[in-house]
Formats: C-alpha cells, sequence, structure tokens
C-alpha cells in the first residue's frame, strides 16, 4: 500500500501566477481532505472533498479550490498567488469523513 | 482557534515513557480527542484517538479522565526516532481537524 501520495514534492511560483496540487488517496479510502500549514505553525484546514463534492470548508477566501475525481483522488487549485501563499500544502485521506486522517507527505509551495 | 491546550515543549530520557498531557475542557459529548505527531518536515502521522474510554494501539495509550476535560499520550519506551511535534486535537464526525501549536518532544539519549 503506497499510502497518500502528493506532486509534485517542491514548487516555485511567482505572485499572481495560478498553481494545481495533487493527491492520490490512500487505498480503500473515498474522503480527502486539504491543510495549509505555514513554517513554525500547525496545519490549518482548507477544505475536505467526499463523494465528488466540496463537504467542509475551512476559513480560506475562494482564491482556493478543489476537485474530487470519480477514483477519489483530488487537486487543490489557487489562483492569483500571494506571497503569504507559501506553506506546505498537505493532503489527508480517511475511510469516511469522520475516521483517523493519514497524511501524505506534503507538497512545498514558495511563491516569490 | 483550537479547543485543546498543551505544553509547548517537554524533555524525555531515551527508554523511559514520555506523558503528553493535553487540557481540553470545553469538549463536548460527541467529539473525540486525536493525537497526531509530526516529525520536521515530514506530513502528520496518526497515533491514536478515544472518545471516553481508555485506548492501547501498537504506538501508544491514550487516557482520558472520566470527566473528559483532559487526556495524557504515553510513549512506553521513548526513542530518539520519537521525537517529533504532538498534536492533541478535538474533533467531531465532519473530519476538520483544528491544529493547535503541539509540544515538541525531545528525546535524548
Amino acid at each position: 500500500d503506497a499510502g497518500v501520495t502528493q506532486s509534485p514534492t517542491h514548487l516555485i511560483k511567482t505572485r499572481g501566477q495560478q498553481v494545481t496540487l495533487r493527491c492520490s488517496p490512500k487505498s480503500g479510502h473515498d474522503t480527502v481532505s486539504w491543510y495549509q500549514q505555514a513554517l513554525g505553525q500547525g496545519p490549518q484546514f482548507i477544505f475536505q472533498y467526499y463523494e465528488e463534492e466540496e463537504r467542509q470548508r475551512g476559513n480560506f477566501p475562494d482564491r482556493f479550490s478543489g476537485h474530487q475525481f470519480p477514483n477519489y483522488s483530488s487537486e487543490l487549485n489557487v489562483n492569483a498567488l500571494l506571497l503569504g501563499d507559501s506553506a506546505l500544502y498537505l493532503c489527508a485521506s480517511s475511510l469516511w469523513q469522520g475516521s483517523e486522517q493519514y497524511f501524505g507527505p506534503g507538497t512545498r509551495l514558495t511563491v516569490t | 482557534d483550537a479547543k485543546t491546550t498543551q505544553p509547548p515543549s517537554m524533555d524525555c530520557a531515551e527508554g523511559r515513557a514520555a506523558n503528553l498531557p493535553c487540557n481540553h475542557s470545553t469538549i463536548s459529548g460527541n467529539e473525540y480527542v486525536y493525537w497526531y505527531r509530526q516529525i520536521h518536515s515530514q506530513g502528520p502521522q496518526y497515533i491514536i484517538h478515544g472518545l471516553k474510554n481508555n485506548e492501547t494501539n501498537e504506538m501508544a495509550s491514550l487516557i482520558i479522565t472520566e470527566d473528559r476535560k483532559s487526556s495524557t499520550l504515553i510513549l512506553p519506551h521513548a526513542t530518539l526516532r520519537d521525537t517529533a511535534v504532538y498534536y492533541c486535537i478535538v474533533a467531531g464526525n465532519t473530519g476538520k481537524l483544528i491544529f493547535g501549536q503541539g509540544t515538541t518532544l525531545q528525546v535524548k539519549p
């Protein structure tokens, strides 16, 4: 079992650009959640996808959007990048909405 | 805001038990206590969770007080590889985890 995988590992973008991050959940998991972790802080919940729909959302602007595909994989899109979007983006999957979550290694996004 | 309070840092000698406390005085009846840890530059790792009974698995034990207002994570024989930030999280069935600052556990030889 490969566990939760994320791509790419690292990414450098310029202010104003758009970025797409990808996540494949652990085998058998159908729920995917995304988190943003700034340096020195705990992860912050962005949103959760289940049955290809956004089910929960944290306090993030509409520039952050997502998608879940029929195979349960997911994408996180961020538009109009700001310097403050520089962070580690974590994907987590779970068997169902409320069960324990298993995290991927994250994507390190740097906005210059 | 996180619904838990943890000490910012703790030390533990290698081979000894590490006892990490967590206060969650406003926990609701249907909320679970979860523990995750994050080793530097990696994604958080699920450790254990419980509702009101004590729980044990291959990684750790979770002791929840009878009033459920606090809990303790016990790593029975800490190793250097247990050095990490440990997060105590109170969450319901929505799957929305709210992380605080956690406790940085340093295991020393």
